[in-house]
């Protein structure tokens, strides 16, 4: 539901891994998504996954879930500059799937 | 070839103001959203119409009007601004009512600067 929780920043070098975090309330969630902002633009679906699925690879993107502990995760192997953006957990409501219950974001700086 | 379009893209106006933004999709989607983006980036949905219906009304002023003229375009009229509204609005859009995978497609932002 309402409390979508996300750390607000995060630094890396550029190469390393990168792991966003994010708890969130429904169990009965059917899709949590990952949105990404950058700077000045609006969010773009970065990527999604089904709640019968533990793990979801998507070329450098990795999505984890852990429905016990309600918890997802999105890991950005080889990251670059261009990945310095915010990223946003996304799940919808029980009652409504088109309300979205956004996490805060997490900032992700790329250092070079 | 833009997806989901706002404008204006800035918007700086006077507190007491009405102003409005608008918004248009060309994905032929059925649904479409208001949402606001306040300064530490914390995103909350608005309103939601779907066909021009509105179904998705969270508790704003009632300040805030949205207008959906057709299933194209939602627009978010605010009337005597005050500065708490200041933040990005984005408009989003996406294709089902409410089963399954709904990706939504958002717009650039308007960025409301009320002085």
């Amino acid at each position: 539901g309402e409390d979508v929780e996300q750390s607000l920043f995060l630094s890396v070098r550029e190469g390393d891994s990168s792991v966003i975090n994010c708890t969130y309330t429904d169990s009965s969630s059917t899709y949590l998504y990952w949105y990404k902002q950058e700077p000045g633009a609006g969010l773009q679906l970065l990527t999604y996954i089904f709640s019968n699925m533990d793990m979801k690879q998507d070329q450098r993107l990795t999505v984890l879930l852990n429905k016990k502990d309600k918890h997802l995760s999105l890991r950005i192997a080889d990251t670059q500059t261009g990945d310095s953006a915010i990223y946003f957990c996304a799940e919808p409501s029980r009652y409504n799937f088109n309300k979205f219950y956004f996490g805060s974001g997490t900032k992700l700086n790329v250092k070079p | 070839d833009t997806a989901v379009s706002q404008t204006p893209k800035y918007l700086v106006t006077q507190m007491g103001n009405d102003k409005s933004i608008k918004c248009e999709q060309n994905l032929g989607h059925d649904t479409m959203y208001w949402y606001k983006q306040d300064s530490k980036k914390f995103l909350k949905i608005m309103f939601s119409y779907n066909n021009k219906e509105l179904i998705i009304n969270e508790t704003v002023p009632n300040r805030f009007s949205p207008k959906s003229p057709d299933k194209a375009h939602l627009n978010l009229h605010i009337n005597s601004l005050e500065l708490g509204d200041s933040a990005v609005y984005f408009c989003a859009s996406s294709r089902a009512s409410g089963q399954g995978i709904d990706t939504q497609y958002f717009g650039p932002g308007t960025r409301l600067t009320v002085l």
